[in-house]
């Protein structure tokens, strides 16, 4: 079983629609992330969630929103696609932050959506 | 403040070889340090990692060197293979301190050449 699974893996449409990746995971975890990962392969956070609580929301365009059902799913929305939205987009989670880190702590990561906006 | 800064860019090292990536970070409060290595098409996945309280930790080919007053870090590779060649990034983050995630490095592209 996979441990972080996304969907869909590739994603290609015009500019101005709107679309979605879903992400569920299976280990048990708490916290939940979504980065984006641009060109140059630099990975950058844009959104955490902590027991469907939103925690981090770093400077994205309101274009984005995350949505959790649950904690084991995290899914992102984007309206309005622009150009400069193509990117991979990664999912991951983590034990709870608030607890004490084992020494198996980590971040999964699943294996991403390259998304292109044409 | 949250940046952390990883070179080289990229590196070519020969079979058996050893590689050396560093990173250096300016935030205090960071207090995990984590290295991910990246295949194409593939997510990043967790390879070693240091906590603060220790200078070196060793996993098998892989050693992570910690200077906590330099306030940097570095991922040894160890007679260096072929599959090997990824990308690996440095990362860091203040495990517990509500509001923050996995600040990453802007990777290093390593080829082992056969």
């Amino acid at each position: 079983d996979t441990a972080v699974s996304q969907t869909p893996k590739y994603l290609v449409t015009q500019m101005g629609n709107d679309k979605s990746i879903k992400c569920e995971q299976n280990l048990g975890h708490d916290t939940m992330y979504w980065y984006k990962q641009d060109s140059k392969k630099f990975l950058k956070i844009m959104f955490s969630y902590n027991n469907k609580e939103l925690i981090i929301n770093e400077t994205v365009p309101n274009r984005f929103s995350p949505k959790s059902p649950d904690k084991a799913h995290l899914n992102l929305h984007i309206n309005s696609l622009e150009l400069g939205d193509s990117a991979v987009y990664f999912c991951a989670s983590s034990q709870d932050l608030r607890g004490p880190a084992t020494p198996n702590y980590g971040y999964t990561f699943g294996s991403g959506t390259r998304l292109t906006v044409v | 403040q949250q940046q952390v800064k990883q070179s080289p860019q990229s590196l070519i090292v020969q079979k058996g070889g050893i590689s050396i990536i560093n990173c250096a970070y300016e935030n205090t409060a960071f207090d995990y340090f984590p290295w991910y290595q990246q295949f194409p098409g593939k997510g990043p996945a967790l390879l070693i990692a240091i906590r603060p309280d220790v200078s070196e930790k060793k996993e098998g080919r892989f050693t992570i060197s910690f200077n906590k007053s330099a306030k940097q870090f570095s991922l040894h590779i160890m007679d260096s293979q072929p599959g090997d060649s990824a990308t690996y990034f440095c990362a860091a983050s203040a495990i517990g301190q509500a509001g923050t995630a996995l600040i990453f490095g802007k990777g290093t592209t390593l080829s082992v050449s056969s």
